[in-house]
């Protein structure tokens, strides 16, 4: 089955530490996204990328970095620059251009220890 | 500026219909998606418009009013299982980013 797979389920990171989230897919879309959620807020975009080798800023790109090295992945570390990382992190993806939705992965759930 | 607005949160009892309002102010507009959301996990596809009108799909129905930066959410029948967080979300033009709502989140009562 097609879908889009994050992992791992819960991380927890010291004081300090880089951390990187897996999302990986194989519906063959070229665009995915990650976005962050937080209790009482809405999902809020962090970094995307429509093609390989490329990708831009979201609204709350401070302290996170990604990397398109294959269609297939879309890995995000958060670093010890986010000061707040504790959040649920969502990852979608989707056929650009076209009025079908985006998928999403079941998401990540980072806390500070 | 963007903006969507949803109520934060919503009540029912089993069997009734409830409708979930959004409005929106965007910078363009390429079509209105709706998701559901139980808690945590990931929200899944519930309807999309990009024109006036109302779309059906099953228990759920969606409208929207594009000159009023206006959409609602239509959920018959309630079942207990549709207690869940409901995202409404606008794609502007000429881009594949989706601007989220914070989410109604919806209780169904027996």
């Amino acid at each position: 089955d097609g879908g889009i797979t994050q992992s791992p389920k819960y991380l927890f990171r010291k004081e300090g530490q880089n951390v990187t989230l897996s999302c990986e897919q194989n519906l063959n879309h070229d665009a995915m996204y990650w976005y962050r959620q937080d209790p009482g807020q809405g999902l809020r975009l962090i970094y995307y990328s429509q093609i390989v080798n490329d990708f831009q800023k979201g609204d709350i790109a401070e302290g996170y970095s990604v990397s398109r090295e294959k269609k297939e992945s879309f890995p995000l570390t958060v670093t010890s620059a986010q000061k707040n990382p504790t959040a649920f992190y969502l990852c979608a993806s989707s056929i650009i251009n076209s009025n079908q939705p985006q998928h999403f992965g079941d998401g990540t759930r980072l806390s500070i220890l | 500026g963007q903006n969507i607005d949803q109520p934060t949160e919503m009540t029912a009892t089993e069997g009734a219909i409830v409708q979930i309002n959004c409005t929106y102010q965007t910078s363009g507009f390429n079509g209105l998606f709706w998701y559901q959301q139980h808690a945590g996990e990931a929200p899944t596809f519930l309807s999309y418009n990009v024109l006036d009108g109302l779309e059906e799909k099953g228990r759920f129905s969606s409208f929207l009013s594009r000159s009023k930066g206006y959409s609602y959410l239509l959920l018959k029948e309630l079942q207990m299982k549709d207690s869940a967080s409901y995202l409404c979300a606008v794609r502007s033009y000429n881009t594949d980013k989706l601007i989220f709502g914070t989410g109604t989140r919806l209780q169904v009562f027996p």
